[in-house]
């Protein structure tokens, strides 16, 4: 079993649909919660950044990290074309150890 | 704020010549910086951890003499795919660890083509 599990979609939706992307992990030491956004043949993009439990919005965006299920989820709100990428989760064990354990990533696709 | 810059960002090669990829923080400090492969269709691959003064961290699996990392300054690392062949073709990615928020922030790759 992968430590992060991630479905790679693709997951495909109609312009102005919410978009819930998800991430489940057997560690239950991971604090550090991260969703990049990855464009073709481009770097990740960092999106969100949460620690421990709970929500975080950033405009169309909202984080949410449930520890006690081992469950994170990315929200998109009024989803645009543009928002079409590959989504990567991505968390790590602590504030010192720096090295992220990574998502198999979700294609989305949203359809004008 | 938070760029990193990969350079080149494509390269063609022959097979059995050297390449050399430069990653650089452009605006901050990096103590740490790591270098990624990434397969068509599949996630981020950690080669090695490199930390500025010191030698790199190699992932189980990565040959240390075929990945040369370079850590020279705190803005400033570089890999050096050496006698490439075209199993090396692959798309590679760094990052840099921010020095006061420890986020890493992701250069725009680089893909290489080894002929």
């Amino acid at each position: 079993q992968k430590e992060v599990e991630q479905d790679p979609g693709p997951l495909s939706v109609p312009e102005g649909a919410i978009v819930s992307l998800n991430c489940t992990y057997s560690n239950s030491a991971f604090q550090y919660f991260m969703w990049y956004r990855q464009y073709s043949r481009k770097g990740p993009e960092l999106l969100m950044y949460t620690y421990s439990s709970g929500n975080k919005e950033d405009g169309r965006f909202t984080a949410q990290v449930d520890k006690s299920s081992k469950y994170i989820s990315l929200f998109i709100r009024d989803s645009q074309p543009s928002d079409s990428a590959t989504y990567l989760c991505a968390m790590s064990a602590g504030h010192s150890n720096y090295q992220l354990i990574w998502g198999a990533g979700t294609k989305l696709i949203i359809k004008p | 704020g938070a760029v990193v810059s990969q350079h080149p960002s494509r390269v063609i090669c022959k097979s059995g010549t050297s390449v050399k990829i430069e990653c650089r923080s452009l605006d901050f400090q990096a103590t740490t910086m790591f270098w990624y492969r990434q397969f068509p269709k599949q996630s981020l691959m950690l080669m090695a951890t490199s930390n500025e003064g010191s030698k790199a961290t190699y992932e189980q699996g990565v040959e240390k003499d075929k990945f040369l990392i370079n850590h020279a300054s705190l803005t400033l690392s570089t890999l050096t795919v050496t006698s490439a062949h075209p199993e090396d073709s692959s798309f590679y990615i760094c990052s840099a660890r921010h020095l006061l928020t420890d986020t890493q922030y992701f250069g725009p790759g680089t893909r290489l083509t080894v002929l």
